[in-house]
């Protein structure tokens, strides 16, 4: 099982419309979660931490959930500038170690 | 908001030559990384360095890698013979504190290697 896996997408999705992600870890030592977003050839920036009790910015709805070791991003009323791969983020072990997924892809349609 | 600075924005370099990319973390972090990604593929862990020494490593970082902090401000990588394959962006994050869940990365714009 790998590491960190997440769909590829690439996700087509219209604008106004919700999408949502799973990405899922295979070390059930894990204990910090995020999401990033990346733009085409630009440096990650980060979009959420992900706390066990689910949290909410805005729009956006990240969810963990330790027993299946997936997280969930939840984008509400989507909108052309979410656009961007979504990087499923997770410390593997030991903290100093932090991984990425390949990331999912998510196209906006106007 | 304060920024991970990194330079060169793009190296080019022949096979076999040696480069070094240059990173200054966040004044206050104490905790630096080393990643790369390949045009299209993941962003990929190489390494991690804190209190002057490597914390952790990926299998991608062999003895062709080494990693520095000269002084109070500078964290550099450095290749020391290129192979084609080292081609990649690689990017430089700090992060202010371990231990603490969710102490989050903040990530330079990268350097772009390109090996001819």
């Amino acid at each position: 099982r790998k590491e960190v896996e997440q769909d590829p997408g690439p996700f087509n999705v219209p604008e106004g419309a919700t999408v949502a992600f799973n990405c899922t870890y295979s070390n059930s030592a894990s204990q910090s979660f995020f999401w990033y977003r990346q733009d085409c050839r630009k440096e990650p920036k980060l979009l959420m931490s992900v706390y066990s009790s689910g949290n909410e910015d805005g729009r956006f709805t990240a969810q963990l959930n330790r027993a299946s070791q997936y997280i969930s991003l939840l984008i509400r009323d989507s909108k052309l500038s979410d656009s961007a791969t979504y990087l499923c983020v997770v410390n593997w072990g030991r903290d100093d170690k932090i991984i990425f997924g390949k990331g999912t892809r998510l196209h906006i349609l106007p | 908001e304060p920024e991970v600075t990194q330079t060169p924005s793009h190296q080019v370099t022949q096979m076999g030559q040696e480069v070094i990319l240059r990173c200054v973390p966040i004044s206050n972090h104490l905790y630096f990384y080393w990643y790369r990604q390949i045009l299209g593929q993941k962003v990929e862990f190489l390494v991690s360095f804190y209190n002057n020494e490597i914390s952790e490593k990926s299998e991608i970082f062999d003895d062709q890698f080494s990693v520095e902090r000269p002084d109070g401000s500078n964290f550099t990588l450095k290749i020391r013979s290129t192979k084609l394959e080292d081609s990649a962006m690689y990017f430089c994050a700090s992060r202010a504190r371990q231990g603490i869940i969710n102490e989050k990365l903040f990530f330079g714009s990268g350097t772009q290697l390109s090996v001819l």
